[in-house]
């Protein structure tokens, strides 16, 4: 049974960057058929997808067009981790971030419980 | 605003069929069959009921079915049971730069 357990802060303020960490169990981040994304879904809204990475010959790495300029997406391969780092938060970063395993198409197959964050002004 | 558009709200009695519906454009739903939705009980992560349209991952029951027809996409809820009742998100492949669009969500009621 896969688990993602995320670590990090529930409060930042305006500019700071968020750190986010997805301990992996029953899967690796470095599987040959996974795809590892970070999803966000603010208050009333549908979820937001951000970036992925995943392994197949090599590393891949993709953004979101609105989250290139400030997001980076990296595995840990040594603890089984994904990590997400967002720099230069704003109140509208608000959100519950997920980590999701997906597979081809789009298609995300186990989300993480998310985590809380709230950027204060 | 979500990508996809999905209504806010639909409700059904026990045992009743309930059809939410998702529009997108000729760039999601209209070009991909890569069409999923998702299942939100309170307190919980999503869970993915719905892959390619209509394929089931293993363990939703079959009461889920889901269909495309041009750039609307739909889920149907057969034998509407208590434990329905969830928030339901449907998303598409977008291609190479968008990549994955998400609905609103629809939060269905059983009456």
């Amino acid at each position: 049974q896969v688990q993602l357990q995320l670590s990090g802060p529930g409060l930042l303020k305006s500019s700071q960057t968020l750190s986010l960490t997805c301990a992996i169990s029953g899967d690796s981040v470095s599987s040959d058929t996974a795809v590892w994304s970070w999803i966000r879904q603010s208050p009333s809204r549908g979820p937001e997808w951000l970036g992925r990475t995943y392994y197949r010959d090599k590393w891949y790495t993709e953004y979101s067009v609105s989250m290139r300029t400030r997001l980076v997406i990296m595995p840990d391969t040594s603890n089984n981790h994904l990590s997400l780092r967002l720099s230069s938060v704003i109140p509208g970063d608000t959100a519950e971030y997920f980590c999701v395993r997906g597979f081809y198409g789009g298609v995300f197959d186990f989300w993480g419980q998310g985590a809380l964050v709230t950027v204060s002004s | 605003q979500s990508a996809l558009t999905q209504p806010p709200s639909a409700s059904g009695s026990p045992g009743q069929s309930v059809t939410i519906s998702c529009t997108g454009t000729s760039s999601d739903i209209g070009a991909y069959h890569y069409v999923s939705w998702y299942q939100r009980l309170p307190g919980r992560a999503p869970k993915l009921i719905l892959y390619e349209v209509n394929e089931r991952p293993s363990g939703v029951p079959d009461r889920f079915s889901g269909s495309r027809s041009d750039s609307t996409a739909s889920l149907t809820v057969s034998g509407l049971q208590a434990d329905d009742e969830a928030i339901y998100y449907c998303s598409s492949y977008a291609g190479v730069d968008k990549f994955v669009v998400f609905g609103g969500g629809t939060k269905l009621t059983v009456l």
